[in-house]
């Protein structure tokens, strides 16, 4: 069975420092990948996916993953962290045998002026 | 503009009561879902419809009942039956299976007194 683990409830950074948020999962088939969002008292909103294209997958907001098989690890990057930042992230796993999403628990960032 | 809508926001209920909640989208999508989120707990699926009149159980599914008489909407009835019902009810919808993103509701906030 697939799942997804997310290593860290909350990361803090400062503002202007490097956003590393880490997602390792498991799948016995070659899995479909993704990163989502949530605002405070929103829905999720997708960030980037990987589709066993690139390796290295852009999203919007300036973050990008990179899809390591040897590690089985999707970890969520960005240069720079910005205020607007702040939010509660989900990396999630689905794959052809299953017709379900997995989602992990989640990792608050909290983003420090 | 396309999305997907629930409604209402908030809504409070008194314990023994059904509650139905309402999830519509405009997105032209064959598959619908339901999860709930819990603080900590990520996102655990409760319902999911890949076409009208055709709906199958998550993980959760025990106190919960659903209908797909419309490809437009997914309405989720929580039963007198399940045991803790407060919590934020997230409703997505894709194009199809689940190696495709979903697209995610504002979520709706269930509160049982």
């Amino acid at each position: 069975a697939q799942s997804v683990t997310q290593l860290g409830s909350h990361v803090s950074v400062s503002e202007g420092a490097l956003v590393l948020l880490r997602c390792n999962y498991s799948s016995s088939v070659p899995p479909y990948l993704f990163w989502y969002v949530q605002y405070p008292n929103q829905g999720l909103q997708l960030l980037l996916k990987y589709t066993s294209a690139a390796t290295l997958v852009k999203g919007i907001n300036g973050f990008e993953a990179e899809f390591k098989k040897s590690e089985t690890s999707f970890h969520l990057t960005k240069p720079s962290a910005h205020m607007s930042d702040a939010a509660e992230y989900f990396c999630a796993v689905s794959d052809r045998d299953n017709n379900d999403m997995r989602f992990g628990a989640g990792t608050r960032l909290t983003v420090k002026p | 503009d396309g999305g997907i809508t629930q409604s209402p926001k908030y809504l409070f209920r008194k314990e023994g009561q059904n509650v139905t909640l309402s999830c519509e989208q405009n997105l032209n999508h064959d598959a619908m879902y339901w999860y709930r989120q819990d603080p900590g707990q990520g996102l655990r699926l409760i319902y999911y419809s890949q076409i009208v009149n055709d709906f199958q159980k998550g993980d959760i599914a025990e106190g919960y009942s659903v209908s797909r008489e419309k490809k437009e909407s997914f309405p989720l009835t929580v039963t007198s039956a399940q045991k803790n019902p407060t919590a934020f009810y997230l409703c997505a919808s894709s194009i199809g299976a689940s190696t495709y993103e979903q697209y995610f509701g504002p979520g709706t906030r269930l509160t049982v007194t």
